[in-house]
């Protein structure tokens, strides 16, 4: 199984950062990532697949790049909306993984 | 637009079963893949088990595999996942997800149904 290590487990931020979170995958994934949004009590949201593609709907303060096995996500002018848990997912190889998740709260 | 809607979760004792059901609607059901994944409380996402649009390709996680059967019937617009010899761990928020194959990230999600196993 490939196993996604996503750091920091949690973070925190003011409006107006830029935030970065990183997924390491255990072998290469080409670029098979993609990044999802959690609310409290709502279902987890697709923001980016495929390393960098924006989800339609998705506002551009949010990219990512990475290839081979390191990946990030960022979040630039970071908004009191985008408090939530951010997971990273894989979907190169069965069985599908999620990084452990990060936490963004802001102070 | 699309929509997703589980429903059939509940308390359960350990060793018994459950089935869960998924409807989906405002897309074409039969020309998606489907997924389940669940999370526990308070933890992190794990993908269960994955359909393809036309039930030829069936996998699972290692941790269900021989307990939980995914099926779907496109007539219905309708995804299942029986769970049988349910076990104290398998407590978690049970979530479908669409994807477009079998190399496709989970593009819409339903929200969610509880499954408690406990005595």
């Amino acid at each position: 199984d490939i196993q996604m290590t996503q750091s920091p487990p949690s973070l925190s931020a003011s409006l107006g950062d830029k935030v970065t979170i990183t997924c390491q995958a255990s072998q290469n994934i080409n670029k098979y990532i993609a990044w999802y949004q959690q609310k409290p009590g709502k279902a987890p949201r697709l923001l980016i697949r495929y390393t960098s593609t924006l989800e339609s709907g998705t506002p551009s303060r949010f990219s990512g790049s990475g290839s081979g096995r390191d990946y990030s996500f960022s979040i630039s002018n970071v908004e009191s909306e985008d408090i939530a848990s951010y997971y990273c997912l894989q979907y190169v190889n069965l069985p599908f993984t999620f990084g452990s998740g990060t936490k963004l709260e802001i102070k | 637009e699309v929509q997703l809607v589980e429903s059939g979760g509940g308390l359960v004792q350990p060793g018994r079963s459950l089935k869960l059901s998924c409807v989906a609607s405002g897309f074409t059901f039969s020309n998606y893949g489907m997924n389940w994944i669940r999370q526990a409380p308070g933890k992190g996402l794990e993908w269960v088990a994955y359909i393809s649009s036309g039930s030829s390709y069936i996998y699972y996680a290692e941790t269900v595999k021989g307990r939980f059967t995914i099926s779907r019937d496109n007539a219905k617009n309708t995804l299942y996942l029986q769970m049988t010899s349910l076990r104290s761990e398998d407590t978690a928020l049970y979530y479908c997800a669409r994807s477009y194959g079998y190399k496709s990230d989970f593009d819409y999600w339903g929200q969610g149904v509880m499954v408690t196993v406990s005595s």
